[in-house]
């Protein structure tokens, strides 16, 4: 049973860069896209961004300019960037596996999530 | 980007009743939807994809239906553990994969 296990600072200031790491447990690292999605406190999803097992990122154009979501495939690792953050970042961040196919594309295993708060 | 927008924001029903849950896309997303289901303080869990088909181990109260931009999740006997919030997600125009703003039902 495949599992994420995700870490990183909880607490940032302003202008500073998060940064959250996911691990991969219990399967393939290959043949998916690993994604990272966001949830501001008492609001909905938002999707920041993903990478497949070759290195091939996809973004929001709303944060592109910010992110960069890489992988170590030795560690079964992918890891999440997002540079100069503000208050608007703050947010629960989420680890997630996607299966993306011919019209599917569904992410069906997450990480339990970790908060990240913005504040000087 | 296509704008996702569910209605109701918040539906009250009562346990074994049934419930109907909407999402609009603001272009057509053909049968390319997911519905996820999520409790406070733990994450998503996916429901739905492809519009209609149930994930593994989703039980079967749980359904999905239409295509284009209307689409409808109905639970036709709630239990206890349905009470959530849930989120529909679009991939037909991906990226960005984007999220309607969710329903919460509560118990009645």
């Amino acid at each position: 049973q495949v599992q994420l296990q995700q870490w990183g600072a909880g607490l940032l200031k302003p202008s500073e860069t998060l940064s959250l790491t996911c691990a991969v447990y219990g399967g393939s690292f290959s043949g998916y896209y690993w994604s990272w999605i966001r949830q501001p406190p008492g609001k909905g999803l938002e999707w920041i961004g993903e990478i497949n097992h070759s290195g091939s990122t996809n973004y929001n154009p709303s944060l592109k300019s910010r992110v960069t979501i890489s992988l170590d495939t030795s560690k079964s690792q992918f890891s999440l960037k997002l540079s100069s953050v503000t208050a608007a970042d703050t947010a629960v961040y989420y680890c997630a596996r996607a299966n993306v196919g011919y019209r599917y594309y569904y992410m069906d295993v997450w990480g339990k999530g970790t908060t990240v708060t913005v504040s000087s | 980007e296509i704008v996702m927008t569910q209605s109701p924001a918040t539906l009250s029903v009562s346990p074994g009743e049934r419930a109907t849950l909407s999402c609009r896309a603001s272009q057509n997303v053909d049968s390319n939807l997911a519905w996820y289901q999520q409790k406070p303080g733990q994450a998503p869990r996916l429901l739905i994809y492809g519009a209609s088909t149930r994930a593994t181990g989703i039980p079967a109260r749980f359904s999905g239906s239409g295509s284009g931009t209307d689409f409808t999740l109905t639970i036709s006997s709630l239990q206890s553990e349905d009470f959530a919030v849930y989120y529909c997600q679009q991939y037909n125009n991906w990226p960005p994969v984007t999220f309607g703003q969710g329903t919460k039902v509560e118990i009645k």
